[in-house]
């Protein structure tokens, strides 16, 4: 199986700062991983994606980090807007098949 | 263009009642299928997943069933519903080996 969490339920940032969401799993196993941005009512929409053999790749303002050796994945967001508020979930694949997701962290810009 | 639907968008439902979500899958074929639950403030639990027309893998034992009876149709069931069966129920796809695991909008099930 698969543990996912989240290091922190809630992160606050100023508009226009930086935000780091951070995710950690258990299953050295696992060969796939996604941020997803989830709005309120809404499913989850795709954000960015790496896979194992890769420790960064970077998108529209969005940058993740994966570390296998602790087993660790970030979220970076640059220049925080108001419309990035939302609860952000990371999501751990294995063979392709099956995915877990951490339960989330809401994301709370400051105008 | 894949799309993916899914319905109702919400749904209140007394206790002891059946239910049934469905959710297909347009533009593509053989697609991996999958229900996920999300309960209130909560992250997201693999109920169900099917790699292919009548296979389907449980997660978690429950009180809900699952079918393919098409490639790109899943269906979400239950003889008799609890209370605790309440939550968003989302259905994705992807394809194997491939990015792009997408989700449907959910149904936002409410169990009184």
């Amino acid at each position: 199986g698969e543990s996912v969490g989240l290091h922190l339920p809630t992160l606050s940032v100023q508009e226009g700062d930086n935000s780091i969401i951070n995710c950690a799993y258990s299953n050295s196993a696992s060969d796939y991983f996604i941020w997803y941005k989830q709005e309120s009512g809404k499913g989850p929409q795709f954000i960015i994606d790496i896979r194992s053999n890769m420790d960064k790749r970077q998108g529209q303002r969005v940058t993740v980090l994966l570390n296998k050796t602790v087993k660790h994945l970030s979220l970076q967001i640059a220049a925080t807007q108001p419309g990035d508020s939302a609860v952000y979930f990371c999501a751990v694949i294995y063979n392709f098949n099956k995915f877990y997701f951490g339960s989330g962290t809401k994301l709370n810009v400051k105008p | 263009s894949q799309t993916i639907h899914q319905w109702p968008a919400t749904l209140v439902q007394p206790v002891g009642s059946p239910l049934s979500l469905e959710c297909t899958v347009e533009g593509t074929s053989n697609p991996n299928l999958y229900w996920y639950r999300q309960a209130a403030g909560r992250g997201l639990q693999l109920l169900f997943y099917s790699v292919g027309i009548g296979q389907i893998s449980s997660e978690v034992p429950q009180n809900l069933s699952a079918s393919r009876p098409q490639d790109r149709q899943f269906i979400l069931s239950s003889k008799k519903l609890l209370l605790s069966d309440s939550g968003f129920y989302l259905c994705a796809w992807s394809v194997q080996g491939l990015t792009g695991y997408t989700f449907g909008s959910g149904t936002r099930l409410t169990v009184v």
